[in-house]
């Protein structure tokens, strides 16, 4: 079975700085996705970012950027110029090419002003 | 409109009810799923659909049952609801007809409490 791992339950980050949320995965497959939900005090779950596995380059989405190291099996969410508006909890999902969605315990991360 | 809808967004009931959560979508999507979030540990697959006649048990299936009345309605019900099934519960959606990284679309979220 796929395991997702976050092993920050709290982050802070001061607004207008970059912080780096960690997820590792366990997989013994090759054909794989991965995500980055956010899920904001409304509770609504939104897709931050993701990256297919077949693709060496990391992917990025405005000021959301991924650490994407297959053979490490580590994909780090990376936020830059942190904004009031980014706090949240992050999610960190794993898919096989074909299954079913595994996600993380989750980082909250606070933005302190 | 919110293209996944979820009835009713929070609910007090009581040990040995039975309650039913309601999916809504206007997507078109095929794929439904049910998740249930706790503190700590993200969120758990409880069932999943691929289509009307398709439906699959996910991670934490037991003391759930579904429904797929519809490709656009897919139901969650706790026969004999118990404390521990105190949750939030989401549905969402995915669309795979091609290839790629299939998304999946979610609800607001209901706030179930068992007393």
């Amino acid at each position: 079975a796929q395991t997702v791992t976050q092993s920050q339950p709290e982050m802070s980050v001061q607004e207008a700085e970059t912080v780096t949320l960690s997820c590792t995965y366990d997989t013994s497959e090759s054909d794989y996705y991965l995500f980055w939900y956010k899920q904001p005090p409304s509770r609504q779950m939104i897709l931050v970012i993701r990256q297919e596995a077949y693709k060496q380059q990391n992917a990025t989405e405005n000021r959301f950027s991924v650490n994407f190291q297959k053979a490490a099996k580590s994909f780090s969410l990376k936020i830059s110029d942190s904004q009031l508006g980014d706090a949240a909890m992050y999610f960190c999902a794993y898919r096989p090419g074909v299954g079913q969605l595994t996600f993380g315990s989750g980082t909250q991360l606070t933005v302190l002003p | 409109d919110a293209d996944v809808t979820q009835t009713p967004r929070n609910r007090i009931t009581k040990t040995g009810k039975r309650i039913m959560l309601e999916c809504s979508q206007t997507k078109g999507h095929d794929r439904m799923y049910w998740y249930r979030q706790d503190p700590g540990l993200g969120l758990r697959l409880i069932y999943y659909s691929f289509d009307v006649k398709d439906i699959n048990k996910g991670e934490i299936s037991d003391g759930y049952s579904v429904s797929r009345q519809a490709q656009a309605k897919f139901s969650l019900s706790l026969e004999s609801a118990i404390p521990n099934q105190t949750a939030l519960y989401f549905c969402a959606t995915s669309d795979e007809s091609g290839r790629g990284a299939y998304e999946q679309y979610f609800g607001p979220g209901t706030r179930l409490t068992v007393t």
